[in-house]
């Protein structure tokens, strides 16, 4: 298995605080990304990183920031958690050659009162 | 447009059939790659099987085969002689182009197969 952990892999707190998960791979993949998944969207990209400082934004990028310092540590951020950020993030990585498939963490449930 | 589409919200086998569950997809990029993953009850996601947009071969992983069709945008996933560990969520994925980049993933087939 990737070595993929996440931290925390429970979270609740409320409305209007800021919230920081955690990933952390020890494969030296590239690329890195946080997904959120929702009953009947599937999976939505957030965020992803490919490289260390290198980041850009997936399909629901408002209300989350993402920081990337080495290479094994991916940050999401949630400034100012909303009921409506209620969900399960996961962290995927992928390598840059090959057949480039992603890799996920164990994931992370986030509730927001 | 939805990049990937699986019509399927739940599907029922019996054990030891086979089973399709469907996907298509949209792309105008000539270099992309195709993905199944399996979400078991307990959460995980598990990486199946790949495509490759210019792979002359479908691919075929044990008991799973990739009915890629191109012309028709489809890459239906086909599991052969169902098991009751396969009861789960599968999920679709493409990437466009070679890089890491852009993943887009189906919303989902929860499968249930009954013994």
């Amino acid at each position: 298995d990737a070595g993929i952990t996440q931290s925390p892999r429970h979270k609740v707190t409320e409305t209007g605080t800021p919230v920081t998960l955690r990933c952390h791979q020890t494969e030296n993949h590239r690329y890195m990304y946080w997904y959120r998944q929702d009953p009947g969207h599937g999976l939505r990209l957030i965020h992803y990183s490919y490289g260390v400082k290198d980041t850009d934004k997936g399909e629901v990028s408002d209300g989350y920031s993402v920081s990337r310092s080495k290479t094994e540590d991916f940050l999401l951020t949630l400034e100012s958690a909303t009921s409506s950020q209620t969900s399960v993030y996961f962290c995927a990585i992928s390598d840059s050659t090959g057949v480039n498939e992603q890799f996920f963490g164990p994931g992370t449930r986030l509730t927001v009162l | 447009a939805q990049k990937i589409t699986q019509t399927q919200p739940g599907m029922f086998v019996q054990e030891k059939e086979a089973v399709t569950l469907d996907c298509t997809y949209d792309t105008s990029d000539p270099s992309y790659g195709l993905f199944w993953y399996k979400q078991p009850s307990s959460g995980e996601m598990i990486f199946l099987i790949y495509q490759g947009s210019y792979d002359q071969q479908n691919a075929t992983e044990g008991r799973y085969s990739l009915n890629f069709q191109k012309a028709r945008k489809s890459a239906n996933l086909v599991i052969s002689a169902s098991q009751l560990g396969d009861s789960a969520m599968y999920f679709c994925a493409m990437r466009e182009g070679t890089t890491g980049n852009q993943f887009y993933f189906g919303t989902g087939t929860s499968l249930t197969v009954i013994p």
